[in-house]
């Protein structure tokens, strides 16, 4: 496979708590992204880093990306039971054409009232 | 406002029959992607349209599957003599390019009995 590699695979924490999900990847990128997905829904769009960015907030995810490691991470901070989801990191790859996105196997988090 | 849309939600059938599934990116949006998605598994590349030009179509598991996107807008995919295999959650995604944030429909479920 081409995909990268998530961990954890599965995170349960209590509501307050912050969680950490990490991602690994293979291949130079352009960008790194991060989605979430509710059960039976579509991915929505969390956050974006290009390559050149080594770290990136918006109101409480913050993402790492560290080239040299080929790795990126995911962190939520003061987590509710809303965020509870599958969240994903998808590499961006640069093709001839276009940019190709590769979705990772993606980070269950539950998050415990 | 007006997302992806994707229909059917769920598509019921016979193994050996023809489907199509149907995609309505956000107007606008050069870029068209779809994706296969397993239970608990990040979604699958497999093809890429911008415009109406197919650019990608790599990650089409095999030549039952074919996709068009004939005036640059809605996109369909159609899955010929059906397999149990082909059983999945199909997504499909609409960016203003292709090095921007994808925005994704809920998806179609599809169940080969």
């Amino acid at each position: 496979s081409q995909q990268g590699e998530e961990d954890p695979q599965a995170l349960s924490i209590q509501e307050g708590e912050n969680a950490t999900m990490n991602c690994s990847y293979k291949t130079s990128i352009n960008n790194l992204q991060w989605y979430r997905q509710n059960s039976g829904r579509g991915l929505v769009h969390l956050i974006l880093i290009r390559s050149n960015e080594r770290e990136k907030h918006s109101g409480r995810l913050r993402v790492t990306l560290d080239t040299s490691k080929k790795s990126s991470s995911l962190l939520i901070t003061a987590s509710r039971a809303a965020d509870t989801a599958s969240y994903f990191c998808a590499e961006g790859r640069m093709k001839t054409s276009y940019d190709k996105v590769i979705f990772g196997p993606g980070t269950s988090l539950s998050v415990i009232p | 406002g007006a997302g992806v849309s994707q229909s059917p939600r769920y598509k019921v059938a016979k193994r050996g029959q023809d489907v199509a599934l149907r995609c309505d990116p956000i107007s606008g949006h050069v870029s068209l992607f779809w994706y296969q998605q397993a239970l608990g598994q990040g979604p699958e590349f497999l093809t890429y349209f911008q415009n109406e030009a197919q650019l990608d179509k790599s990650g089409l598991p095999s030549d039952r599957f074919f996709a068009e996107r004939p005036e640059g807008s809605v996109s369909t995919l159609k899955i010929q003599r059906t397999q149990q295999e082909d059983s999945a959650v199909y997504l499909c995604a609409s960016s203003l390019a292709s090095d921007q944030p994808q925005h994704f429909g809920d998806g179609t479920r599809l169940s080969i009995l």
